[in-house]
């Protein structure tokens, strides 16, 4: 069985940096895409980006300047950075396997991170 | 960029069909698949490739996709069924997700 959980600091500054890792148990990140999701306070779900071990990475046009994805196969994770942040991206951040035939069939537990001064 | 629109409510009476609507511009020549969120936890894949059951979710639960419109059917809606429900597709390389729609059983 797949598990994935989310570590990182749960408060970041306006104009700073976030920076979480997913933790990948039951499954090796060599295979398959992996993405990390947001949802922020009472709203919908939304795609950040993703990224397969052999290099190719895709990110949500609205967020790409902001983001980046990388994984370390030594330790099983992936993690995510985005950078220049406000209030608006105060949200509970999955991380998730985009498994086979196109579906995200396993998510973390979600952080939450909220960015505040 | 490419649009999925779901309506924010939907209610049903126990032990009734629930209906829940996912459109898109040409969204039957996607793959859809659909999530269901319960309060304070991760969303749980319900059905995906348009109409597949992953393993472990029940038979209630089936889709479909046609033209602009993908729906979700839950047939003999439960109780435990009442939760946020997302439709999701991809539009080339990014992943796509509608806004989502509250089911509220009563």
């Amino acid at each position: 069985q797949v598990q994935l959980q989310e570590s990182g600091p749960g408060l970041v500054k306006p104009s700073g940096t976030l920076s979480l890792t997913c933790t990948v148990s039951g499954g090796s990140i060599t295979s398959y895409y992996w993405s990390w999701i947001r949802q922020p306070p009472g709203k919908g779900l939304e795609w950040i980006g993703y990224k397969y071990y052999s290099g190719g990475t895709i990110y949500n046009p609205s967020l790409k300047s902001r983001v980046t994805i990388s994984l370390d196969t030594s330790k099983n994770q992936f993690s995510l950075k985005l950078s220049s942040l406000t209030a608006a991206d105060t949200a509970v951040y999955y991380c998730a396997r985009d498994g086979p035939l196109q579906r995200f069939d396993y998510w973390g537990r979600g952080t939450l991170v909220t960015v505040s001064s | 960029s490419y649009d999925l629109t779901q309506p924010p409510s939907v209610s049903v009476s126990p032990g009734q069909t629930a209906n829940i609507i996912c459109s898109g511009d040409n969204l039957g020549d996607k793959n859809v698949c659909w999530y269901q969120q319960r309060p304070g936890q991760s969303p749980v894949l319900v059905i995906y490739q348009d109409n597949m059951r992953p393993s472990g979710i029940p038979e209630r639960f089936s889709g479909s996709n046609s033209g602009n419109t993908g729906t979700l059917t839950i047939s003999g809606t439960q109780p435990m069924d009442e939760a946020d429900y997302y439709c999701q597709t991809w539009a080339g390389s990014t992943v796509v997700f509608g806004g989502g729609t509250k089911l509220t059983v009563l």
